[in-house]
């Protein structure tokens, strides 16, 4: 099992609903990130929060709404969505910067858009 | 860094024998290297990592081994067996940032 635990695993939603992913880790870690991962693709990523500060916006499209509540939490708000957006979506953290220290990542949320 | 990127896409080990993935990288200022295993339907796990000063470092049936001149990182499993089946990533943070590219990927898959 992970230590990073991301809800919900599964999540189909329509291009007018507004849903939220959520991540949380108790690892104590001081960053969090979000990724996309296509199917037979890499992850790709999306945002970077270090300190519950965002650091760092992929240039990711505004229908993406990330939030750090606490240094164990984040969220991905979503709101009209695009079908090609379905993906998985991994949560990750790490003990300080990712140059430093690996990343822990969740199972993700699988994220089907109809 | 600014390219990290695999040899093969997929490789088949009979059961029993060693794994070699392959990974090269362009960014010369690169001195932290990482390997993942994702298996399906689970986020990428953290296998080894090694710094530029390290040419070899062990785990639990890994070794990463690192050739700096030739910008090129390789994961080795020993005895392979079927929960090695899994995408291998290798990574290569950036240190002017906070930002961790992953390469293509490897798809190691097990002979019976």
């Amino acid at each position: 099992d992970t230590e990073v635990t991301q809800t919900p695993k599964h999540l189909v939603m329509g291009m007018t609903n507004k849903k939220s992913l959520k991540c949380e880790q108790h690892m104590g870690h001081r960053a969090m990130y979000w990724y996309k991962q296509k199917a037979k693709k890499p992850p790709e990523l999306m945002f970077v929060y270090s300190y519950e500060k965002l650091s760092i916006n992929e240039s990711v499209p505004s229908r993406f709404s990330p939030e750090c509540p606490n240094s164990s939490l984040l969220n991905l708000h979503l709101h009209a969505l695009q079908p090609e957006d379905s993906a998985l979506y991994l949560c990750a953290s790490s003990h300080g910067s990712s140059y430093n220290s690996p990343l822990h990542f969740g199972n993700g949320t699988r994220l089907t858009v109809t | 860094g600014e390219s990290v990127g695999l040899h093969l896409p997929t490789l088949s080990v009979q059961e029993g024998d060693n794994s070699i993935i392959n990974c090269a990288y362009s960014n010369s200022a690169s001195d932290y290297f990482i390997w993942y295993k994702q298996e399906s339907g689970k986020g990428p796990q953290f296998i080894i990592d090694i710094r530029s000063n390290m040419d070899k470092r062990q785990g639990q049936r890994v070794t990463v081994l690192l050739n700096k001149t030739v910008k090129h990182l390789s994961l080795q499993i020993a005895a392979t067996q079927p929960g090695d089946s899994a995408v291998y990533f290798c990574a290569d943070p950036d240190p002017r940032d906070d930002k961790i590219i992953f390469g293509k990927g490897t798809r190691l898959h097990i002979l019976p």
